[in-house]
């Protein structure tokens, strides 16, 4: 499949390690964000999403936190593993009906 | 695998030419959406169908055009094709409206080449 994370700006991780990959939104008015996680040759896949009357929200070892103040939503990954190795987007949606996809990060697990 | 499937993988174009791709939906999903992702960037939203209606349009000229089918199949036709039309297309199928919560399940994409 075509390499989709080779102009991602990129965060190297030592697997076994947590993983925070950060995002800064720009609509205030933006009340509900998604983080995806794209693998070379697939479509993103959803990981977890947070609503704005929320600060964090934990899943299966990722956590997301939300800073509404200075537009901050962060994504955690625990014990970071190979198969985490991918393109993660934060998306927002700003009251309307699009879901409007951030900038990625490239995560690169080191053995 | 998500359940969600597109044709073809590949394509190439010439400009000024028209192209149809294809999507299928999980069955069930009456929202399709479709988006536009340049190598290097993030996925960027073209249109949304909600039960063969669209339902929400981004930044893109009306060259760009979909259909939705009771089927859950889907296409997104582009006429008069660009260089910059380059891209993975990507579709995405979700129950209801994903920006109302409902997680959205993406394809593989097909990638447009226009020479």
């Amino acid at each position: 499949g075509e390499s989709v994370g080779l102009h991602f700006p990129t965060l190297s991780v030592q697997e076994g390690d947590n993983s925070i990959i950060n995002c800064a939104y720009s609509n205030s008015a933006s009340d509900y964000f998604i983080w995806y996680k794209q693998e070379s040759g697939k479509g993103p896949q959803f990981i977890i999403d947070i609503r704005s009357n929320m600060d964090k929200r934990q899943g299966q070892r990722v956590t997301v936190l939300l800073n509404k103040t200075v537009k901050h939503l962060s994504l955690q990954i625990a014990a970071t593993q190979p198969g985490d190795s991918a393109v993660y987007f934060c998306a927002e949606n700003y009251g309307d009906d699009k879901i409007i996809f951030g900038k990625g990060t490239r995560l690169h697990i080191l053995p | 695998e998500t359940g969600v499937t597109q044709s073809p993988t590949h394509l190439i174009k010439t400009r000024g030419q028209q192209v149809t791709l294809r999507c299928s939906s999980q069955s069930g999903h009456n929202t399709v959406s479709w988006y536009q992702q340049a190598l290097g960037q993030g996925p960027q939203f073209i249109f949304q169908y909600y039960r063969e209606e669209e339902n929400g349009r981004g930044n893109f000229p009306p060259r760009f055009s979909g259909l939705q089918f009771p089927n859950y199949s889907s296409e997104l036709n582009v006429n008069a094709l660009e260089l910059d039309d380059s891209a993975l297309y990507l579709c995405a199928s979700s129950l209801a409206l994903a920006a109302q919560g409902d997680e959205q399940f993406f394809g593989p994409g097909t990638r447009l080449t226009v020479l």
